[in-house]
Protein backbone atom coordinates (compact mmCIF):
# COMPACT_ATOMS: atom_id res chain seq x y z
CA UNK A 1 0.00 0.00 0.00
CA UNK A 2 1.39 3.38 -1.31
CA UNK A 3 1.09 5.83 1.15
CA UNK A 4 1.53 9.69 1.71
CA UNK A 5 1.49 11.05 6.05
CA UNK A 6 1.00 14.05 6.62
CA UNK A 7 0.41 15.83 9.95
CA UNK A 8 -3.57 16.37 9.97
CA UNK A 9 -2.67 19.89 12.58
CA UNK A 10 -4.19 22.33 13.04
CA UNK A 11 -0.78 24.41 12.61
CA UNK A 12 -1.06 27.73 14.01
CA UNK A 13 1.31 30.25 13.08
CA UNK A 14 1.64 34.08 13.82
CA UNK A 15 1.75 36.65 10.97
CA UNK A 16 5.04 36.97 9.29
CA UNK A 17 6.41 33.54 11.11
CA UNK A 18 7.82 30.63 8.84
CA UNK A 19 5.24 27.97 8.54
CA UNK A 20 6.79 24.60 8.17
CA UNK A 21 4.65 21.78 6.48
CA UNK A 22 5.98 17.81 6.31
CA UNK A 23 5.29 14.97 4.55
CA UNK A 24 6.99 11.29 4.26
CA UNK A 25 6.31 8.48 1.54
CA UNK A 26 5.99 5.12 2.15
CA UNK A 27 7.40 3.72 -1.86
CA UNK A 28 11.21 4.68 -2.28
CA UNK A 29 10.94 4.90 -6.16
CA UNK A 30 8.38 7.97 -6.40
CA UNK A 31 9.98 10.46 -8.36
CA UNK A 32 7.81 13.66 -8.65
CA UNK A 33 6.25 15.48 -5.57
CA UNK A 34 3.49 18.37 -5.35
CA UNK A 35 2.51 20.62 -2.91
CA UNK A 36 -1.31 21.56 -3.32
CA UNK A 37 -3.31 24.73 -1.15
CA UNK A 38 -6.97 23.63 -0.84
CA UNK A 39 -8.95 26.52 0.48
CA UNK A 40 -12.52 25.60 2.28
CA UNK A 41 -14.85 24.78 -0.03
CA UNK A 42 -12.81 24.65 -2.92
CA UNK A 43 -10.45 22.67 -5.22
CA UNK A 44 -6.63 22.37 -4.93
CA UNK A 45 -4.30 24.45 -6.59
CA UNK A 46 -0.53 23.58 -7.15
CA UNK A 47 1.84 25.57 -5.87
CA UNK A 48 5.20 23.88 -5.70
CA UNK A 49 6.32 20.67 -7.26
CA UNK A 50 10.06 19.02 -6.80
CA UNK A 51 11.66 16.52 -8.39
CA UNK A 52 15.19 16.29 -7.23
CA UNK A 53 17.04 16.54 -3.88
CA UNK A 54 17.80 19.88 -2.64
CA UNK A 55 15.61 23.11 -1.94
CA UNK A 56 13.49 24.90 -4.77
CA UNK A 57 12.13 28.27 -3.83
CA UNK A 58 9.33 30.07 -5.41
CA UNK A 59 8.37 32.96 -3.82
CA UNK A 60 7.74 32.90 -0.39
CA UNK A 61 7.48 29.20 -0.74
CA UNK A 62 10.86 26.86 -0.84
CA UNK A 63 9.58 22.94 -1.53
CA UNK A 64 12.41 20.86 0.12
CA UNK A 65 13.03 17.21 -0.72
CA UNK A 66 15.08 14.44 0.67
CA UNK A 67 15.08 11.19 -1.10
CA UNK A 68 16.85 8.64 1.18
CA UNK A 69 14.92 9.71 4.24
CA UNK A 70 11.72 9.79 1.86
CA UNK A 71 10.30 13.60 3.09
CA UNK A 72 9.20 15.97 1.93
CA UNK A 73 8.53 19.12 3.47
CA UNK A 74 7.14 23.06 2.55
CA UNK A 75 7.69 26.42 3.83
CA UNK A 76 6.08 29.34 3.81
CA UNK A 77 8.24 32.43 4.90
CA UNK A 78 6.87 35.61 6.01
CA UNK A 79 2.81 33.65 6.78
CA UNK A 80 0.01 35.60 5.88
CA UNK A 81 -3.50 35.57 6.95
CA UNK A 82 -4.65 34.52 3.19
CA UNK A 83 -1.84 31.87 3.42
CA UNK A 84 -4.92 29.84 6.28
CA UNK A 85 -4.98 26.50 4.21
CA UNK A 86 -5.25 22.65 3.85
CA UNK A 87 -2.06 21.97 2.26
CA UNK A 88 -1.70 18.74 0.69
CA UNK A 89 1.00 16.88 -0.34
CA UNK A 90 1.25 14.55 -3.56
CA UNK A 91 3.69 11.86 -4.87
CA UNK A 92 3.18 10.35 -8.41
CA UNK A 93 2.04 6.69 -8.81
CA UNK A 94 4.66 5.43 -10.30
CA UNK A 95 3.51 2.02 -12.04
CA UNK A 96 3.92 2.68 -15.22
CA UNK A 97 4.14 5.98 -15.12
CA UNK A 98 1.82 7.57 -17.98
CA UNK A 99 -1.53 7.80 -16.22
CA UNK A 100 0.18 10.88 -14.08
CA UNK A 101 -1.51 9.71 -11.32
CA UNK A 102 -0.58 10.95 -7.81
CA UNK A 103 -1.11 9.73 -4.26
CA UNK A 104 -2.76 12.41 -1.62
CA UNK A 105 -1.89 12.43 1.99
CA UNK A 106 -4.56 14.00 3.91
CA UNK A 107 -3.79 17.54 4.21
CA UNK A 108 -2.26 19.33 7.07
CA UNK A 109 -4.24 22.19 8.24
CA UNK A 110 -2.73 25.56 8.53
CA UNK A 111 -4.07 28.54 10.47
CA UNK A 112 -1.97 31.85 10.17
CA UNK A 113 -2.97 34.64 12.96
CA UNK A 114 -2.98 38.13 12.14
CA UNK B 1 -10.94 30.08 -21.05
CA UNK B 2 -13.17 28.06 -18.13
CA UNK B 3 -10.68 24.83 -17.53
CA UNK B 4 -12.34 22.18 -15.75
CA UNK B 5 -16.42 22.63 -15.86
CA UNK B 6 -18.05 19.82 -13.29
CA UNK B 7 -22.19 20.26 -12.35
CA UNK B 8 -24.06 19.78 -10.61
CA UNK B 9 -22.65 21.81 -7.60
CA UNK B 10 -24.40 20.54 -5.34
CA UNK B 11 -26.69 17.07 -5.07
CA UNK B 12 -28.83 15.14 -2.21
CA UNK B 13 -29.55 11.55 -4.11
CA UNK B 14 -31.49 8.79 -2.38
CA UNK B 15 -29.75 5.33 -1.37
CA UNK B 16 -30.43 3.42 -4.55
CA UNK B 17 -30.73 6.15 -7.14
CA UNK B 18 -28.81 6.95 -9.96
CA UNK B 19 -27.38 9.97 -11.32
CA UNK B 20 -24.08 11.02 -13.38
CA UNK B 21 -21.89 14.17 -12.53
CA UNK B 22 -20.78 15.53 -15.89
CA UNK B 23 -17.03 17.10 -16.48
CA UNK B 24 -16.06 19.21 -19.44
CA UNK B 25 -12.55 20.98 -20.54
CA UNK B 26 -11.46 23.21 -23.06
CA UNK B 27 -8.11 23.09 -22.52
CA UNK B 28 -7.71 19.58 -25.47
CA UNK B 29 -5.93 17.54 -22.71
CA UNK B 30 -5.43 13.72 -23.20
CA UNK B 31 -6.04 12.99 -20.00
CA UNK B 32 -8.81 13.47 -17.54
CA UNK B 33 -9.38 12.19 -13.71
CA UNK B 34 -11.93 11.80 -11.51
CA UNK B 35 -11.16 12.16 -7.53
CA UNK B 36 -13.03 11.74 -4.45
CA UNK B 37 -12.43 13.40 -1.11
CA UNK B 38 -13.93 12.55 1.98
CA UNK B 39 -14.12 15.08 4.64
CA UNK B 40 -10.35 15.51 6.29
CA UNK B 41 -9.09 12.63 3.85
CA UNK B 42 -7.15 13.67 0.68
CA UNK B 43 -7.98 13.18 -3.01
CA UNK B 44 -8.79 9.42 -3.95
CA UNK B 45 -8.78 8.18 -7.43
CA UNK B 46 -11.99 6.44 -9.16
CA UNK B 47 -11.43 6.74 -12.85
CA UNK B 48 -9.15 8.31 -15.22
CA UNK B 49 -8.93 8.43 -19.10
CA UNK B 50 -4.92 8.70 -21.49
CA UNK B 51 -8.14 10.01 -24.75
CA UNK B 52 -11.13 9.61 -26.25
CA UNK B 53 -12.13 5.88 -25.98
CA UNK B 54 -10.09 4.90 -23.02
CA UNK B 55 -11.07 4.53 -19.22
CA UNK B 56 -9.01 3.02 -16.71
CA UNK B 57 -9.66 2.07 -12.94
CA UNK B 58 -8.13 3.79 -9.93
CA UNK B 59 -7.98 3.02 -6.61
CA UNK B 60 -11.75 3.23 -5.62
CA UNK B 61 -13.88 2.70 -8.91
CA UNK B 62 -16.56 0.02 -7.16
CA UNK B 63 -20.20 1.85 -7.88
CA UNK B 64 -19.04 4.04 -10.27
CA UNK B 65 -18.53 4.29 -14.22
CA UNK B 66 -17.58 6.30 -16.88
CA UNK B 67 -16.81 6.77 -20.40
CA UNK B 68 -14.90 8.99 -22.33
CA UNK B 69 -16.54 9.48 -26.19
CA UNK B 70 -15.12 13.26 -26.83
CA UNK B 71 -11.61 14.27 -25.84
CA UNK B 72 -13.53 16.86 -23.78
CA UNK B 73 -16.39 15.11 -22.26
CA UNK B 74 -15.77 12.61 -18.98
CA UNK B 75 -18.77 11.95 -17.34
CA UNK B 76 -18.98 9.92 -13.69
CA UNK B 77 -22.47 7.39 -13.35
CA UNK B 78 -22.89 6.50 -9.99
CA UNK B 79 -25.45 3.75 -9.99
CA UNK B 80 -27.44 2.29 -6.80
CA UNK B 81 -26.09 5.35 -4.88
CA UNK B 82 -24.99 4.44 -1.13
CA UNK B 83 -24.24 6.54 1.97
CA UNK B 84 -20.38 5.23 1.50
CA UNK B 85 -20.47 7.70 -2.05
CA UNK B 86 -21.48 10.77 0.29
CA UNK B 87 -18.29 12.98 -0.83
CA UNK B 88 -16.92 15.86 -2.78
CA UNK B 89 -16.07 14.98 -6.17
CA UNK B 90 -13.50 16.88 -8.43
CA UNK B 91 -12.81 15.93 -12.07
CA UNK B 92 -9.27 17.10 -13.75
CA UNK B 93 -7.49 16.98 -16.65
CA UNK B 94 -3.84 17.47 -17.69
CA UNK B 95 -1.92 17.42 -21.02
CA UNK B 96 -0.07 14.17 -20.75
CA UNK B 97 0.40 11.55 -18.18
CA UNK B 98 3.94 12.72 -17.69
CA UNK B 99 4.27 12.77 -13.42
CA UNK B 100 5.81 16.44 -13.62
CA UNK B 101 2.37 17.61 -15.83
CA UNK B 102 0.13 19.93 -13.77
CA UNK B 103 -3.08 18.74 -13.00
CA UNK B 104 -5.99 20.94 -13.04
CA UNK B 105 -9.04 20.52 -11.27
CA UNK B 106 -12.61 21.49 -11.67
CA UNK B 107 -14.24 23.20 -8.58
CA UNK B 108 -15.91 20.29 -7.20
CA UNK B 109 -18.70 18.61 -7.23
CA UNK B 110 -20.87 17.90 -3.34
CA UNK B 111 -23.07 14.64 -3.20
CA UNK B 112 -25.06 13.29 -0.05
CA UNK B 113 -26.75 10.44 -0.09
CA UNK B 114 -29.50 10.07 2.15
Amino acid sequence: QKEVEQNSGPLSVPEGAIASLNCTYSDRVSQSFFWYRQYSGKSPELIMSIYSNGDKEDGRFTAQLNKASQYVSLLIRDSQPSDSATYLCAVNHPDGGSQGNLIFGKGTKLSVKP
Amino acid sequence: NAGVTQTPKFRILKIGQSMTLQCTQDMNHNYMYWYRQDPGMGLKLIYYSVGAGITDKGEVPNGYNVSRSTTEDFPLRLELAAPSQTSVYFCASSETGYSGNTIYFGEGSWLTVV
